[in-house]
């Protein structure tokens, strides 16, 4: 069975401060894909890495997908309180389902 | 601008009850799902659909069961409602298949809140 676990759970935070989410499984996944949902929302996607080692920017976003294909990060530079929100990570599960991480709770004070 | 509409934002029910959970996408996607979202737990598939009246059992699908009579609309049923029900669905559409990357963007609508008392 094909899992993804994320790191931390739940991170408070100043604004201002950098931080790193962490998405990690013993299985290779062709892609993974950063999803983020803002209190009373479903999840946006945020990005999709696809090439192990590939590196992709989202303003104050850097999202990493590890060569192996089994792991991927989200560093988020100087954050701030519009970044307040549960992060998600997810794999291709077969069959056109994904498989979601456990989501990492981020709380950006002010 | 793609549209996964739920029917309600919050739910109040009681336990027995037969409780039915609507979702509307406006993408003419042939995949749509339903999640269960608790604390600590991340989405967990509870059914999926790939067709107008196919579905598929998800990871946790006791206690459910789904109906898909049109592309555009994907329903949830609770035959039952237990306490242990109470949580947030998330309803989901995606285009066919895999993808070129093994992983279909899925769009979601904003959930709906249930509490079975």
């Amino acid at each position: 069975t094909q899992l993804l676990e994320q790191s931390p759970q739940f991170l408070s935070i100043q604004e201002g401060e950098n931080l790193t989410v962490y998405c990690n499984s013993s299985s290779v996944f062709s892609s993974l894909q950063w999803y983020r949902q803002e209190p009373g929302e479903g999840p946006v996607l945020l990005v999709t890495v696809v090439t192990g080692g590939e590196v992709k920017k989202l303003k104050r976003l850097t999202f990493q997908f590890g060569d192996a294909r089994k792991d991927s990060s989200l560093h988020i530079t100087a954050a701030q309180p519009g970044d307040t929100g549960l992060y998600l990570c997810a794999g291709g599960g077969g069959g056109g389902k994904l498989i979601f991480g456990q989501g990492t709770e981020l709380s950006v004070k002010p | 601008d793609v549209k996964v509409t739920q029917s309600s934002r919050y739910l109040v029910k009681r336990t027995g009850e037969k409780v039915f959970l609507e979702c509307v996408q406006d993408m003419d996607h042939e995949n749509m799902f339903w999640y269960r979202q608790d604390p600590g737990l991340g989405l967990r598939l509870i059914y999926f659909s790939y067709d107008v009246k196919m579905k598929e059992k998800g990871d946790i699908p006791e206690g459910y069961s789904v109906s898909r009579e049109k592309k555009e609309r994907f329903s949830l049923i609770l035959e039952s409602a237990s306490t242990n029900q109470t949580s947030m669905y998330l309803c989901a559409s995606s285009l066919p298949g895999q993808g070129l990357f093994g992983g279909n963007i899925q769009y979601f609508g904003a959930g709906t809140r249930l509490s079975v008392l």
